[in-house]
């Protein structure tokens, strides 16, 4: 089981802003990072650290913190931003790497 | 840009040992951590350790009595092995770097494209 948790699914209609939560007592200490995977292809890096993008990724993605919950926050949903995504940070102890289950987002 | 290419069997039987490299392009592996992260079918992400370029070793509680991780700076290579392997370690199996970042931070900015590796007799 992870130690950061993250609600297996979410839908927004095209255009709308959807927000995906990871929840740990980690988070608390440690920033969350969010990857993007599309089927059948590696993991990509979206967001990490307070709210850095890696160059090239839309501006449209962003991050944010409070307390026990990191947001990965989507503003104007696109048809190509159906995929997994997957949280990850530390676990409690802050010695190990730990990933969330991940979010199935699906755009309608 | 930094690359990285996972290499090894396709096929494990049941028992034996697992082992994968992966090879780092268009960078050094010093000073960086350098990890195995897998992805059984269907399902999520899970990290299985990490390895500094000097050789120190991090592993997942829950594989740590079976997982070795090795490097090769020379080769600009690491490589990972997973012993008493059962179905259960089928999975595609990543590299990556990282985990990188400043204090509080945790991310993998890249990443292998991944080598699926069935545990099956």
């Amino acid at each position: 089981s992870s130690e950061v948790t993250q609600d297996p699914a979410v839908s927004v209609a095209l255009g709308q802003t959807v927000r995906i939560t990871c929840q740990g007592d980690s988070l608390r200490s440690y920033y969350a990072s969010w990857y993007q995977q599309k089927p059948g292809q590696a993991p990509v890096l979206v967001i990490y650290g307070k709210n850095n993008r890696p160059s090239g990724f839309p501006d449209r993605f962003s991050g944010s913190s409070s307390g026990n919950t990191a947001s990965l926050t989507i503003t104007g949903a696109q048809a190509e931003d159906e995929a997994d995504y997957y949280c990850n940070s530390r676990d409690s102890s802050g010695n190990h790497v730990v990933f969330g289950g991940g979010t199935k987002l699906t755009v309608l | 840009q930094v690359q990285l290419q996972e290499s090894g069997p396709g096929l494990v039987k049941p028992s034996e040992t697992l082992s994968l490299t992966c090879t780092v392009s268009g960078g050094s592996l010093s000073s960086f951590y350098w990890s195995w992260i897998r992805q059984p079918p269907g399902k999520g992400l899970e990290w299985i350790g990490y390895i500094y370029y000097n050789g120190s070793t991090n592993y997942s509680p829950s594989l740590k009595s079976r997982v070795t991780l090795s490097v090769d700076t020379s080769k600009n290579k690491f490589s990972l092995k997973l012993s008493s392997v059962t179905a259960a370690d089928t999975a595609m199996y990543y590299c990556a770097r990282g985990p990188s970042g400043s204090s509080g931070e945790e991310y993998f900015q890249h990443w292998g494209q991944g080598t699926l590796v069935t545990v099956s007799s």
